[in-house]
């Protein structure tokens, strides 16, 4: 069956950097996108970009281009994402989801609690 | 400030129909038929429950429904469950660039 599993949650300073990981299973890790999307607590979804586990390739949400950076493991079936410059509205439940073409995430991760605070 | 428009809460009593709506633009809701309804219960991932406007997974039950017309669509579940109480997301995509944008999410109360 197809698993998501997520590295554990993080608390960091603002300013720091963090990076999620996302262990896949129970399908080809290549065939289909990795997607990363936020919920702060108590709000509603954002979708922060995808990467082709295939090429490499990604594509980022205006927001947060310049400070996110998604990449993979294909030998380990791993999708990354690591966010810079943390402020104490990244603070967030980070989840990882998988799609195939211009279809919408289906499986999810549990996600992953990144806490940012002094 | 999300980019779909959700009503923040809905109820029902056990065995009614109840419909959420999505509000978004020409430029994501109406221009593409690529809308998707999520179900999420406390502390957990999102659960796709429609896709491509009215479409359902494999394993989801017939009483979840999707629909849309303009630049709104509409998820309705027929036969309200208690375990149905949950939290709904819409999602639509919005193009090259700006790739998918969320609703802000709505309460289901199952009264």
């Amino acid at each position: 069956q197809v698993q998501l599993v997520q590295s554990g949650a993080e608390v960091k300073k603002p300013g720091a950097s963090v990076k999620v990981s996302c262990k896949a299973s129970g399908y080809t890790f290549s065939g289909y996108y990795m997607h990363w999307v936020r919920q702060a607590p108590g709000q509603g979804l954002e979708w922060m970009g995808r990467i082709n586990p295939n090429s490499g390739g990604t594509d980022y949400a205006q927001k947060f281009q310049g400070r996110v950076t998604m990449t993979r493991d294909a030998s380990i079936s791993t999708a990354y994402m690591e966010l810079s410059r943390l402020g104490s509205d990244d603070t967030a439940v980070y989840y990882c989801a998988r799609s195939s073409g211009s279809s919408p995430p289906d499986y999810w991760g549990q996600g992953t609690l990144v806490t940012v605070s002094s | 400030q999300s980019a779909l428009t959700q009503p923040a809460s809905v109820s029902g009593s056990p065995g009614q129909s109840i419909t959420i709506s999505c509000t978004g633009t020409s430029s994501d809701v109406g221009n593409y038929n690529l809308v998707s309804w999520y179900q999420q219960h406390p502390g957990k991932a999102p659960k796709l429950m429609i896709y491509e406007d009215s479409k359902r997974p494999s394993g989801v039950s017939n009483r979840f429904s999707g629909s849309k017309s303009g630049n709104t669509a509409s998820l309705t579940i027929s036969g309200l469950q208690a375990e149905d109480e949950a939290d709904y997301f819409c999602c639509s995509y919005a193009g090259f660039s700006t790739f998918w944008v969320f609703g802000g999410g709505t309460k289901l109360a199952v009264l």
